[in-house]
């Protein structure tokens, strides 16, 4: 049964340190998405790749946030520093290509304090 | 299926009954549609989809409908069980080339025994 994979599950930090997230996309899906929810915004869009090339980040605060895909089978989302108003859920998500399906991860919960 | 504040909008049923949850889209020149659900503690999980060229489509026990004149889509899910309690959300895809997808804010479903 593939799926989409992250890690960590659960990560509690302090403001002003790094955070990494990561994420394996399923087989042989070429696009790769990461998003963050809150019960304010709910799930906004922060970026996304395709063939790991990234085709927008317009979502993402550039100061502090970076998304990589340094091969097919793992994309990072990292922030630094890390603030309280960043906890949120983060999920990634990936597509096949040429199919408009999104399949989600379980996602990360962070908590800045 | 529109947010109020920091509230989800709620949909509270029997076991049994049937369900209809809706959802106003915003982009006319939307030509793709697919209602996600997110149990607690878990990412969205892909229910159905539909093209902007249908009207309706079935899966087991769920219904999509797409009403383009008023930029409405619904999920009707037969015979509501109490695993079917969660936050369901309606995306859509501008055909605009790329594949990202822009999430309604969601409706809660809550299925009582």
């Amino acid at each position: 049964d593939a799926r989409v994979t992250q890690t960590p599950r659960h990560k509690v930090t302090e403001m002003g340190q790094e955070v990494t997230m990561r994420c394996q996309p399923i087989l042989g899906h070429n696009t790769v998405f990461w998003y963050r929810q809150t019960m304010m915004q709910g799930l906004e869009l922060l970026a996304y790749f395709r063939n790991r090339a990234p085709l927008d980040d317009s979502g993402m605060p550039k100061d502090r946030f970076s998304a990589e895909m340094p091969d097919a089978t793992l994309a990072t989302l990292k922030i630094q520093p890390s603030e309280p108003r960043d906890s949120a859920v983060y999920f990634c998500a990936s597509q096949q290509r040429q199919r408009e399906t999104q399949y989600f991860g379980p996602g990360t919960r962070l908590l800045v304090l | 299926g529109e947010s109020v504040g920091l509230h989800l909008p709620t949909l509270s049923v029997q076991e049994g009954d049937n369900s209809i949850i809706n959802c106003a889209y915003s982009n006319s020149a939307s030509d793709y549609f697919i209602w996600y659900k997110q149990e607690s503690g878990k990412g969205p999980q892909f229910i159905i989809d539909i093209r902007s060229n249908m009207d309706k489509r079935q899966g087991q026990r769920v219904t999509v409908l797409l009403n383009k004149t008023v930029k409405h889509l619904s999920l009707q899910i037969a015979a509501t069980q109490p695993g079917d309690s969660a936050v369901y959300f309606c995306a859509e895809r501008l055909n605009s080339g790329y594949s990202t997808l822009t999430f309604g804010k969601g409706t809660m479903l809550l299925v009582s025994p």
